[in-house]
């Protein structure tokens, strides 16, 4: 267990609905990373969070947005959402803003119908 | 350009054999820091070593080890006397100041270990 919780596990949604993916870090852990991985795919960064900002964006699309907040957990919102979204959605987080080691939750995997 | 390649996309061996897993990088920074992560059929990441560019001394954790030679810019991972439950799709990386820190991915390799 890395100390990363993510709800929902499972989430099956239908095209056009907007979902949202939640984060709870490593207690003391200030950065939270979201990132994408489709079948038989590598892992896809798609924006990076430290201590409540926003520290680098991957390739999120414009459909997809997230925040952290002050209790440092953070969202993930996926709108708009399309057959090709379908995918596992891990959050991970570490202690500061570079260098470290990521640590990540058991994920969710989104599947869009 | 890769800045991170796992040139092996599958491995399959018999168990109780030695099998190397290989991981090339390219990066201008002077310091950084390297990655491998074991991705098992469950689906979960897990954190198995960093090891930054200061320290090229060989780590040997249990039937795992890694040899890190930067003057071939390569961090490759060793499984001694493979088991099954070593199956999984392994992942290097790479975090350097030029990429902003954020964790560069290679493709990943599928170790398939058979009884």
């Amino acid at each position: 267990d890395s100390g990363v919780t993510q709800t929902p596990k499972h989430l099956i949604t239908a095209t056009g609905q907007r979902v949202t993916l939640r984060c709870s870090p490593r207690s003391g852990d200030l950065s939270v990373y979201w990132y994408q991985q489709s079948l038989d795919q590598g892992l896809q960064f798609l924006i990076h969070y430290y201590n409540g900002e926003e520290r680098a964006k991957g390739n999120i699309l414009e459909r997809f947005s997230a925040q952290q907040f002050p209790d440092l957990h953070s969202e993930l919102n996926l709108s708009s959402l399309e057959l090709g979204d379908s995918a596992l959605y891990f959050c991970a987080s570490s202690p500061s803003d570079r260098f470290d080691e990521q640590y990540f939750g058991p994920g969710t995997r989104l599947t869009v119908t | 350009a890769q800045k991170v390649t796992q040139a092996q996309t599958e491995i399959s061996v018999v168990e109780k054999e030695d099998v190397t897993l290989d991981c090339v990088y390219e990066t201008r920074d002077t310091t950084y820091y390297l990655f491998w992560y074991k991705q098992p059929p469950s689906g979960e990441l897990v954190f198995l070593i960093r090891r930054n560019s200061f320290d090229e001394q060989n780590e040997i954790s249990g039937r795992y080890s890694w040899n890190f030679q930067k003057s071939t810019s390569s961090f490759n991972f060793t499984i001694t006397a493979s088991q099954v439950v070593d199956s999984a799709v392994y992942f290097c990386a790479l975090s350097e100041l030029g990429s902003n820190y954020q964790l560069i991915w290679g493709a990943g390799t599928k170790l398939i270990i058979k009884p």
